[in-house]
């Protein structure tokens, strides 16, 4: 059973929708993190939120931790092919990540 | 400054066997932790090492163990392999006190 449940699973679109990627769980986590990953690599960090309401902004995507530090969600505005991967995310309680099961981005050119 | 450097990048092995994955961490990072990917359980927390000490464990048998060096390089080994030990390796590095991590490409193991 996972720690945190990301939804959808996949996510199939064309370039320059906007997708958004969930992250819940019913634990509380000092900080949470996304990361994509592409095939045959490890995880990249893209951020940490740490606030509970936080809102976070890399260029086109925007990240937002719920105000109980519980769930938290990946927006990606105007979607490119080179935002295809694995999207991961993660809490962290005391040097302990524990993972989503992720959510596999398609971007259709 | 280079990245975090998993050997062997693959690695093929037979049930019963035993095997040895290295991990070297990004200089000056003293925290190493191994995770497993698997297509169906995801990512899952090994254990992490800080100055050559444990510093937390997470759900596996004992099969899977663990050790750091005084240069802060990591081996994780897993003794007795089963089918279902295939999967990707993780090792991660970072800072102490530093939420941020860096992974390394990881170890693809398979077990025949």
């Amino acid at each position: 059973t996972q720690l945190l449940e990301q939804s959808p699973q996949f996510l199939s679109i064309q370039e320059g929708e906007n997708l958004t990627v969930y992250c819940n769980s019913s634990s509380v986590f000092s900080s949470l993190q996304w990361y994509r990953q592409e095939p045959g690599e490890g995880p990249v960090l893209l951020v940490t939120v740490v606030t509970g309401g936080e809102v976070k902004k890399l260029k086109r995507l925007t990240f937002q931790f719920g105000d109980a530090r519980k769930d938290s969600s990946l927006h990606i505005t105007a979607a490119q092919p080179g935002d295809t991967g694995l999207y991961l995310c993660a809490g962290d309680n005391d040097y302990k990540l524990s993972f989503g099961a992720g959510t596999t981005v398609t971007v259709r050119a | 400054k280079a990245g975090v450097t998993q050997t062997p990048r693959y690695l093929i092995k037979t049930r019963g066997q035993q095997v040895t994955l290295s991990c070297s961490p990004i200089s000056g990072h003293r925290s190493v932790s191994w995770y497993q990917q698997t297509p169906g359980q995801g990512l899952q927390f090994l254990f992490e090492y800080f100055s050559e000490t444990q510093r937390n464990k997470g759900n596996f048998p004992g099969r899977f163990s663990g050790r750091q060096f005084s240069n802060s390089r990591s081996e994780m080994n897993v003794s007795t392999l089963e089918l279902g030990d295939s999967a990707l390796y993780l090792c991660a590095s970072r800072t102490d006190g530093n939420e941020k991590l860096f992974f390394g490409s990881g170890t693809q193991l398979s077990v025949l």
